[in-house]
């Protein structure tokens, strides 16, 4: 069965901190997609990043870096000097490859960044 | 492209009553996901078409819910008879064939339809 578990239930930091949302997946496939979606107050669902399992490599976009180790079955997302913009809850989530797999989430974390 | 389109975009009814929500997905996808938001369970999903076909409904509450693809631009959700319970965030979205790379296993979603059921 697959599951994503984000131990994290709320974080709050101060604007510029830098702050890290963990992520742990379970899953027996062995080609599979991870992701990271972020939900602002405002209610939609905005997609950040998709992982494919045989990439390994560590992504940057901006302030937003991903450090993906299967090693720990871990897929952590972190700002880096955060904003007031990124108040937000971030899902975690996990799919088989093929496009007949089903997202599965985590329960989220809520981050709020404080001016 | 618009976007995964939903309506409506809230909907407020009395305990037994029928509520249907609708979807309209991108263009192209050929994957359609519905998901329920709440506090207490998160996101849950609740039922998933392939080409119009449903894959997996195991997430389906119970016999109060059915959905629907009649063709690859039109979903609905329906609920019959509505309760208190039901009371929740539903999201649809979207996904491309794994074909296009690209954008694989990556699902827009829409604005969500905002139920009440009193």
């Amino acid at each position: 069965a697959q599951k994503v578990t984000q131990a994290q239930t709320e974080i709050s930091v101060v604007e510029k901190e830098d702050v890290t949302l963990d992520c742990v997946y379970e899953t027996r496939d062995t080609t599979y997609y991870l992701f990271w979606y972020k939900q602002p107050p405002s209610g939609e669902l905005v997609f950040l990043i998709r992982r494919n399992s045989f990439d390994e490599q560590n992504e940057i976009s901006g302030r937003y870096s991903w450090n993906f180790q299967k090693s720990t079955s871990s897929f952590n997302f972190t700002i880096t000097a955060s904003q007031v913009v990124d108040s937000a809850v971030y899902f975690c989530a996990l799919s088989g490859s093929y496009n007949t797999d089903k997202l599965i989430f985590g329960t989220g974390t809520r981050l709020q960044v404080f001016p | 492209d618009a976007g995964v389109i939903q309506s409506p975009r809230h909907e407020v009814t009395e305990m037994g009553q029928e509520v249907t929500l609708r979807c309209k997905p991108i263009s192209g996808h050929n994957s359609l996901f519905w998901y329920r938001q709440t506090m207490m369970r998160g996101l849950e999903l609740l039922i998933y078409f392939n080409n119009n076909v449903p894959i997996d409904d195991s997430g389906m509450p119970e016999d109060r819910f059915s959905a629907k693809m009649p063709n690859a631009s039109f979903s609905t959700l329906k609920i019959q008879p509505s309760e208190p319970r039901d009371s929740a965030v539903y999201f649809c979205a979207s996904s491309p064939p794994s074909g296009l790379s690209v954008g694989a296993n990556v699902l827009t979603f829409g604005a969500g339809s905002r139920l009440t059921v009193l």
